[in-house]
């Protein structure tokens, strides 16, 4: 069965601190993951996916098949970047993770 | 870019009466569309997969005969939570894929806050 897990519900980092956010997966076939974004009081929206590679934001995924993860990554925190992270990955549907609230102090 | 809508986006009712929900996708087509409902401090939990044109399929624990889903044309599917009660309160949103161009993004829905009373 497909699973995602995220096990921090709570992340809080000073602005300009490194950030790390944690996602393990289960999945028996070839996985695409995602990572999405809600900022406070906005609709949820796909901040990137491992397929593209891409940085968005300043945000890095790196899918690392051995240990099943797909960590979110950014190297300078800012105030704006505090919002809800979902992990998700993608068979027939999407299944999410419990979702990580990141809260950046200034 | 792509935008899903819902409406209403909050709705309060009293128990037994049944509330419809309606996603739409306002600038692209789509065949499929899910809805997910999501409870307080947790997570996005898939309810279903709405297909046009064909029935609905149901996630494991959701019980089709309430959470009645219609897929009636490329840019609208409906949830109609039936005889809702109190344990019915909760957000509920939607998305959709596109049918050409980014089909691997989901879009979605500002989502649908239902209140039983």
């Amino acid at each position: 069965a497909q699973r995602v897990t995220q096990p921090e519900k709570l992340l809080s980092v000073f602005k300009g601190a490194p950030v790390e956010l944690k996602c393990n997966y289960s999945y028996s076939g070839s996985p695409e993951l995602f990572w999405y974004v809600q900022y406070s009081r906005q609709r949820l929206q796909l901040l990137l996916r491992h397929i593209s590679r891409e940085s968005i934001k300043g945000f890095t995924a790196d899918l690392n098949k051995g240990e099943t993860s797909f960590h979110l990554k950014k190297p300078f925190a800012q105030e704006e970047d505090s919002a809800m992270y979902y992990c998700a990955l993608k068979n027939n549907d999407m299944r999410f993770g419990a979702g990580t609230r990141l809260t950046v102090k200034p | 870019g792509a935008v899903v809508s819902q409406h209403p986006s909050r709705v309060i009712c009293k128990s037994g009466t049944s509330v419809k929900i309606e996603c739409r996708s306002l600038d692209f087509q789509a065949t499929t569309m899910f809805w997910y409902r999501q409870f307080p401090k947790q997570s996005l939990m898939l309810m279903a997969t709405s297909n046009e044109g064909s029935k609905a399929t149901y996630e494991q624990g959701v019980e089709k005969d309430k959470f009645l889903i219609n897929h009636a044309s490329l840019t609208l599917s409906t949830l109609t939570v039936t005889s809702a009660h109190p344990e019915d309160s909760s957000f509920y949103i939607c998305s959709a894929s596109p049918i050409s161009g980014d089909r691997d993004t989901q879009y979605f829905g500002p989502g649908t806050r239902l209140t039983v009373l």
